[in-house]
């Protein structure tokens, strides 16, 4: 079933607030990768890794945080600076030499209370 | 600027007619294009890409450069063809997978 999971499936938090979505592979898949996804929008990469200890910024990381300290596992912190953190938020991986996102988590619904 | 458009929300067809889900990009350059889908209660994946020219379940997609378009074309749909189509485009020489996605096209399959 791809080998990508996440957690928790919904989550809900107050404004002020961090929260931190998990993110964890068993592909051995060096490249791991956060989308975010509004409605009627296409999925926006917010960051991505391409190897342990190592990430880089996509194109709205502002309010969002991550970490690489593990192949398998890549969270996303959505902080308190994240102006409308309200999305679905979606957790990828891919093979070596393919360099864009391959195999998809199920997804997290992340909303602001 | 760059730019991918899907310009239809929804297709519905009928089985065995012939599909085609419209991409048009906007992009100063040569970029990588790429068809994802998602099944109902399944998750995203990539379908096919457009340098490996490939036929993925019968779907097929050729890169226009003229026209700036990255069409989805099946020749019979099926039922189980009905999902979320998403057109994306990789940069030239983007380094980490940065991919800019459009808006997404529901398909539709009638019996």
């Amino acid at each position: 079933d791809g080998g990508i999971t996440q957690s928790p499936k919904y989550l809900f938090r107050k404004e002020g607030q961090n929260v931190t979505l998990s993110c964890e592979q068993n592909l051995n898949h060096d490249a791991m990768y956060w989308y975010r996804q509004d409605p009627g929008q296409g999925l926006r990469l917010i960051y991505y890794s391409q190897i342990v200890n190592d990430f880089q910024k996509g194109d709205i990381a502002e309010g969002y945080s991550v970490s690489r300290e593990k192949k398998e596992s890549f969270p996303l912190t959505v902080t308190s600076a994240q102006k409308n953190p309200t999305a679905f938020y979606l957790c990828a991986s891919s093979p070596p030499g393919l360099e864009v996102a391959q195999y998809f988590g199920p997804g997290t619904r992340l909303t602001v209370l | 600027a760059q730019r991918v458009t899907q310009p239809e929300k929804l297709l519905s067809v009928f089985k065995g007619a012939p599909v085609e889900l419209k991409c048009n990009y906007s992009y100063s350059g040569s970029p990588e294009l790429f068809w994802y889908v998602q099944y109902s209660r399944q998750r995203l994946q990539l379908l096919l890409r457009h340098i490996s020219r490939e036929s993925i379940k019968g779907f097929t997609a050729d890169l226009n450069k003229g026209e700036t378009s990255f069409h989805l074309k099946k020749p019979f749909a099926q039922e189980e063809d009905s999902a979320m189509y998403y057109c994306a485009l990789k940069p030239l020489g983007n380094q980490g997978g940065k991919l800019i996605f459009g808006q997404g096209t529901e398909l539709s399959v009638k019996p």
